[in-house]
């Protein structure tokens, strides 16, 4: 079955420093991955996605995500959190059973970056 | 948010009483997506669709419907709420299969 996992409920980290917020996948084929954030009563906003080439790929806000096969991760990473990060966030991965066109969701990371 | 809408945005009901949820999307995209929030649980799929009158299930299907009549709105119906469905609902669209999704701003619906 294909699955995305995000191992952490809550990441803090202090503002200025580097932030990581995990995610592994489990998927058939090559995988579509997806990072998106939502703020406090509003929608899911796209961040960032891979879809093949570069491992590294550079998103909104400052954000980008290193793509790793080997170890079937997509963390997400920043070089200088700000307060203004604080968010909830989402990994996400395209289902690639035939015929379908479905994503599936982690269960989210909070991330609070502290003053 | 831009480009789709939810309607209502806040609704409380009873059990037992049939609701059905808007997305409407101006941006004519061939994929749109309904999703429950839930604590611990992340976003779980309801039911999606690729194409007018084509839809399928997701993973939480049980005790919804969906029709997409024309390709700019997608209706989510719970023929009977359950306190069980009290949750809230973002609808989703994309281009294409495999590209990103853009979502609405959610509908909160609690069902007493």
């Amino acid at each position: 079955a294909q699955s995305v996992a995000q191992p952490e409920d809550q990441v803090n980290v202090a503002e200025g420093n580097p932030l990581t917020v995990k995610c592994t996948y489990s998927v058939s084929g090559n995988p579509y991955l997806f990072w998106y954030v939502q703020y406090p009563n509003r929608g899911l906003q796209f961040l960032l996605k891979y879809i093949t080439g570069d491992n590294l790929v550079k998103g909104s806000y400052g954000f980008e995500a290193e793509f790793n096969k080997s170890q079937t991760s997509f963390h997400l990473k920043k070089p200088s959190a700000l307060v203004s990060d604080s968010a909830l966030y989402f990994c996400a991965v395209r289902d690639n059973s035939p015929g379908t066109y479905k994503y599936i969701f982690g269960t989210g990371t909070r991330l609070k970056v502290l003053a | 948010d831009a480009g789709i809408t939810q309607s209502p945005r806040h609704k409380v009901t009873e059990t037992g009483t049939p609701v059905t949820l808007r997305c409407h999307q101006t941006e004519n995209h061939r994929y749109m997506y309904w999703y429950r929030q839930d604590p611990g649980h992340g976003l779980r799929l309801i039911h999606y669709s690729y194409g007018v009158k084509d839809t399928d299930k997701g993973e939480v299907s049980d005790g919804y419907s969906v029709s997409r009549s024309k390709t700019e709105d997608f209706l989510l119906t719970l023929e009977s709420a359950t306190s069980s469905q009290t949750s809230v609902y973002f609808c989703a669209m994309s281009r294409q299969g495999g590209v990103e999704q853009y979502f609405g701003p959610g509908t909160r619906l609690t069902v007493t």
